[in-house]
């Protein structure tokens, strides 16, 4: 399989500061998405995104895929923030099974 | 809301029982995946449906089983329950056999094995 590693497993700020999060996978990919869990479990979508760059709010988000790597940054965090955050992908070979690495753990202080 | 819907949220079930968790797909998805997840850990795949048939696997035994629908909501089963089973069970919906586009996750069941 795909091995996913995410890093830092655990990041803590204070409310309003910048962060990013880095996402290294081993092989090449034609998925790759991020993810907020939230305190119940759910799994939220926040990017979809193979290859580029994307932005959403506060939240942006790039893939290199030539260099197997993707970042996910937030400015200007806030207490809802905090949860894990989880990246994953998928070859094409596999259909729709994503590997999802272990995440990284977010908490924002106000 | 990705209109995923799972049931049960909870459940609590002692060790040998068998449990049944059903997830509907998001309304003009085909495809349904199911993953678990341990606690502290990413989730991993457990199988894919689709039209009714499993068509990929993750490394799961046999007493992990499902089915899929015509209308392609599915149930997840597993038999001979054992306590390393405990663990948050998700739902994922996608078109076209998940080649390339988004995957929408339920909420999850949670499963605990006592």
């Amino acid at each position: 399989g795909i091995q996913v590693e995410q890093s830092p497993p655990d990041l803590i700020l204070q409310e309003g500061a910048n962060s990013t999060l880095r996402c290294n996978f081993s092989d090449s990919v034609n998925n790759l998405q991020w993810f907020h869990q939230n305190p119940w479990g759910q799994l939220i979508n926040l990017f979809y995104i193979p290859s580029g760059t994307k932005q959403n709010g506060r939240l942006s988000a790039t893939t290199v895929a030539t260099e197997r790597y993707s970042l996910l940054y937030i400015s200007s965090s806030q207490t809802t923030d905090s949860g894990v955050y989880f990246c994953a992908v998928k070859r094409g070979s596999t259909l729709g099974r994503l590997y999802f690495g272990r995440g990284t753990q977010l908490t924002v202080w106000p | 809301e990705t209109g995923v819907t799972q049931s049960p949220t909870h459940l609590i079930k002692t060790r040998g029982q068998q449990v049944t968790l059903r997830c509907s797909s998001q309304s003009g998805h085909n495809t349904v995946s199911w993953y678990q997840q341990a606690l502290g850990q990413g989730p991993q795949f457990i199988f894919q449906y689709y039209r009714e048939e499993e068509n990929g696997r993750g490394n799961f035994p046999p007493r992990f089983s499902g089915l899929q629908f015509p209308n392609y909501s599915s149930e997840l089963n597993v038999n001979a329950l054992e306590l390393d089973d405990s663990a948050l069970y998700l739902c994922a919906s996608s078109w076209d056999r998940g080649y390339t586009g988004e995957l929408f996750f339920g909420e999850g069941s949670r499963l605990t094995v006592l």
